[in-house]
């Protein structure tokens, strides 16, 4: 299976703040990337897919970018509405698997 | 827009079969992949399989020995059989669709999740 590694783990920004999630990959997966962000109780949403096209409805403060191994998703003003735990996952090989999640808390 | 919903026991016994229907509204099923996905504090977000509108199946290779995943299109639904199942497998699970109809693993619209304990 390959491992997605996301850093940090967990992060504190304020409202406002740029701010940088990465994810690793173990082997490369071209382009094949996805983020997705998760509220509690909530089932994940869909922001970014093939690492840096943004989904329908997805506000445009959300990007992402990388290919290989190597990818990041950037918030460029960060909204109360988006704290949350944000997800990796590679789309590129069976089983397709998710980084363990990055907690994004208000500082 | 296209609606999910997980359906089936919230409580199973170790060793029994879980099973689970996915009701899906707002759309055909035909067409598209339909997945399951399960999500615990220890082992985060797993994929555990999918199935095509054609019936061919993929599954992890970790649960494959356990797991059915089958279509009932004239009732716009489809299910998950999980077999022999421990604590382990104590989870919210998933059942989504993928984003295109092209699209094998990116799921891009999911349902509300139900959670699964297993205990006897």
């Amino acid at each position: 299976d390959i491992q997605m590694t996301q850093s940090p783990s967990s992060l504190s920004a304020s409202v406002g703040d740029r701010l940088t999630i990465t994810c690793r990959a173990s082997q490369s997966i071209s382009t094949y990337l996805n983020w997705y962000q998760q509220k509690p109780g909530k089932a994940p949403n869909l922001l970014i897919y093939a690492a840096s096209s943004l989904q329908s409805g997805v506000p445009s403060r959300f990007s992402g970018s990388g290919s290989g191994t190597d990818f990041t998703l950037t918030i460029s003003s960060l909204q109360p509405e988006d704290f949350a735990t944000y997800y990796c996952q590679q789309s590129y090989s069976t089983p397709p698997t998710f980084g363990q999640g990055t907690n994004l808390e208000i500082k | 827009q296209v609606q999910l919903q997980e359906s089936g026991p919230g409580l199973v016994k170790p060793s029994e079969t879980l099973s689970l229907t996915c009701t899906v509204s707002g759309g055909s099923i035909s067409s598209y992949y339909w997945n399951w996905i399960r999500q615990s504090p220890g082992k985060g977000l797993e994929w555990i399989g999918n199935i095509y509108y054609s019936g061919s199946t993929n599954y992890s290779p970790s649960l494959k020995s356990r797991v059915t995943i089958s279509l009932d299109t004239s009732k716009n639904q489809f299910s998950l059989k999980l077999s022999s199942v421990t604590a382990a497998d104590t989870a919210v699970y998933y059942c989504a669709r993928g984003l295109h109809s092209s699209s094998w693993y990116l799921v891009g619209y999911w349902g509300q999740g139900t959670q699964v304990t297993v205990s006897s």
